[in-house]
């Protein structure tokens, strides 16, 4: 199972919006809306901020919203903060038969 | 409140073995698929393991099928990985996770593995 593809850094200034892609196939993302993303700190676990494509779990800002369109599925954060410089990671499941496959993950900086 | 506490990390040598243990608590363990997930310093998370609730269905990646065992004690609330025919490219912080696609995600805090000589 291969990585799924994300852009290896993006960036924005506080208050921008900015928009991190994941790209699949149509044996993952493309086939099942059971995409998440995750944010990550240094030195910390995995957060997960949307799943099942656009939903949040309680406690996560409406400021991080998902889509997904074809094989490729994207993380979109609006008014951005500098807390929320990080690294994210989409996951998509992949079949009863595979295990998930992570994105080789996008490291946000906040200018 | 859910809490996955991982443990046997360490430094070993390339060909070695290790044993890596997972403490679950806050939930019904024996309900619920439990992962291996892990990070090499600096790089991406890669899927190492899957079992299901009753231990009867497992899958493995690739780089590690034929080393790699996983298990779980339902008795006693613990998922192990153990590691044999450790390589450098073994080395990496190991999560032991709950994931299910929906919204009852829960990780640990990790434990560092170093394969060196």
């Amino acid at each position: 199972q291969s990585a799924l593809t994300q852009p290896a850094s993006v960036s924005g200034s506080p208050g921008q919006s900015i928009t991190i892609s994941c790209k699949g196939t149509s044996s993952d993302v493309g086939s099942y809306n059971l995409v998440s993303w995750y944010q990550q700190h240094p030195g910390k676990a995995p957060k997960l901020m949307i799943y099942e494509v656009t939903k949040r779990p309680s406690g996560i800002s409406n400021r991080f919203s998902g889509s997904k369109s074809g094989n490729t599925a994207s993380l979109t954060i609006s008014g951005l903060q500098a807390e929320d410089e990080a690294d994210y990671y989409c996951c998509s499941y992949a079949g009863s038969r595979n295990l998930g496959v992570f994105g080789g993950g996008t490291k946000l900086t906040v200018l | 409140e859910v809490q996955l506490v991982e443990s046997g990390g360490g430094l070993v040598q390339p060909g070695g073995s290790l044993r890596l243990s997972c403490a679950a608590s806050g939930f019904i363990f024996s309900s619920y698929e439990m992962n291996w997930v892990r990070q090499a310093p600096g790089k991406g998370l890669e899927w190492v393991s899957y079992i299901s609730p009753s231990g009867s269905t497992i899958y493995y990646a690739d780089s590690v099928k034929g080393r790699f065992t996983i298990s779980r004690d339902n008795a006693k609330n613990l998922l192990y990985l153990q590691m044999n025919s450790l390589r450098a490219e073994d080395t990496a912080v190991y999560y032991c996770a709950r994931i299910d696609f929906g919204s009852d995600d829960y990780w640990g805090q990790g434990t560092l593995v170093t394969v060196s000589s």
